[in-house]
């Protein structure tokens, strides 16, 4: 079974930095581009960022709300994928899901990030 | 950025009958390989999306054959043929031709 699991989120101070986790389970995770979205309380869905896999160098591309603040990355031998979020702001409160791209045909619960004072 | 723009917002709809969700793109999004990267999403409350539809009207896996995709260019279509109760919540509408990705408002659909 497809699986995608996203931790890492809580409550942080803004001006702070927090990382978050994807593990995938129940697939090759090496074979797929993973992407990040977020949503934000009462309101639709973000994209983020993604990263490609191996065979396009893992090549990243991100929202520009979140450029030079955010880095994805991976570790396909442990079918992980990471985003560290530095200089956290208020706006990027939200719940934070990863999904397979460009199918978008699995996704995980979400991990919700609070950016607070 | 391409805008999605979702119609209607809200739908209130009578258990049994059909339901239509309009999305409209600021540009095309037919990329270089003639691929359009158009996806539905459905979101529950307190719930992650799930995907319905990709590339316009390609049903996911799982997905009732009541719901159906449709379109070309700029302007795509969700039809659901009879709203069960099991299809209230927000509906999406998602583009990947294009960075940044980008979404639609979302539609509300509800039963009367």
């Amino acid at each position: 079974e497809v699986q995608l699991v996203e931790s890492g989120g809580g409550l942080v101070q803004p001006g702070r930095s927090l990382r978050l986790s994807c593990r995938g389970s129940g697939f090759t995770f090496g074979d797929y581009t993973v992407t990040w979205f977020r949503q934000a309380p009462g309101k639709g869905l973000e994209w983020v960022s993604l990263i490609r896999r191996k065979a396009y160098d893992e090549s990243t591309e991100y929202a520009a709300s979140v450029k030079g603040r955010f880095t994805i990355w991976r570790h396909d031998s442990e079918s992980i994928a990471y985003l560290q979020m530095n200089s956290l702001k208020t706006e990027d409160t939200g719940i934070y899901y990863c999904t397979r791209a460009r199918g978008f045909d699995y996704w995980g619960q979400g991990t919700l990030v609070t950016v607070s004072s | 950025d391409i805008v999605m723009t979702q119609t209607p917002l809200s739908s209130p709809v009578t258990l049994g009958q059909p339901a239509s969700i309009s999305c409209r793109s600021s540009q095309s999004l037919v990329d270089s390989d003639g691929n359009t990267f158009l996806s539905w999403l459905h979101q529950r409350p307190g719930q992650p999306p799930r995907l319905l539809i990709y590339k316009i009207s390609n049903r996911f896996s799982g997905v009732p054959d009541r719901f159906s995709g449709s379109g070309a260019g700029t302007d795509f279509t969700l039809k659901i043929s009879r709203v069960e109760a099991e299809d209230v919540g927000i509906y999406y509408c998602m583009q990947a031709t294009q960075f940044p990705w980008t979404f639609g408002q979302g539609t509300k659909v509800e039963i009367k």
